[in-house]
């Protein structure tokens, strides 16, 4: 099972707003990652999550701001969200490179997505 | 600076023949290497990998090979069918087991495949 789940699958928020994105994998997966894509663009990296602690965080606007709960769950929080924000937040996990066979083959799955709109 | 590059932004192959999508980067210290198929509005899904020790991987319909003198890997897919349109991305790393660099994905612009009947 190579299962990521995300909700909400949508959400639409107006730029004031308060809400949160919600990632969860039971692969027992160690790094987890949240990243952005626009409309035929690739995901870009937003932030890395290695045991449950930050570790990458690729000078993403304090308005996004993740959290990292337990070794399942991955939030991103939002607040104050402009319109050109509006894209597919993405997340995914992996193994860890640190417990992978190889140490190299550390492949990242993804999640579905939530599509947001900024209005 | 794009260091994975797909040149082709689409590709359109008839059912039944073979669709070879092609990738190329610049970085000669990526050792790892993946496609991802999207659908529309979904994330990627992962496809089939290959590390730097190998020239080939087969999985299925779908083998990848990687050529790292030329800095170039390429995807198979035999036969294509409909259900494979979707777009392809490439992905490098350079995962190290410890380092800044965990988490780091390349991800090429992607190609748009269209499987024909």
């Amino acid at each position: 099972d190579t299962e990521v789940t995300q909700t909400p699958k949508h959400l639409v928020m107006g730029m004031t707003n308060k809400k949160s994105l919600k990632c969860e994998q039971h692969m027992g997966h160690r790094a987890m990652y949240w990243y952005k894509q626009k409309a035929k663009k690739p995901p870009e990296l937003m932030f890395v999550y290695s045991y449950e602690k930050l570790s990458i965080n690729e000078s993403v606007p304090s308005r996004f701001s993740p959290e990292c709960p337990n070794s399942s769950l991955l939030n991103l929080h939002l607040h104050a969200l402009q319109p050109e924000d509006s894209a597919l937040y993405l997340c995914a996990s992996s193994q860890h490179p640190f417990t992978a066979t190889s140490g190299t083959e550390d492949t990242q799955y993804f999640g579905p997505g939530t599509r947001l709109t900024v209005l | 600076d794009q260091q994975v590059k797909q040149n082709s932004p689409s590709l359109s192959v008839q059912e039944g023949r073979i669709s070879i999508l092609n990738c190329d980067y610049t970085n000669s210290m990526f050792d790892y290497f993946l496609w991802y198929k999207k659908y529309p509005a979904e994330g990627p899904t992962f496809l089939i990998s290959i590390s730097s020790i190998k020239d080939k991987n087969e999985d299925g319909r779908f083998t990848v090979f990687l050529n790292k003198s030329a800095k170039h890997l390429s995807l198979h897919i035999v036969p294509s069918q409909p259900g494979d349109s979707a777009v392809y991305f490439c992905a490098a790393s350079y995962l190290l087991i410890r380092g800044s660099t965990l988490g780091r994905l390349y991800f090429g612009r992607g190609t748009q495949l269209t499987v024909w009947p």
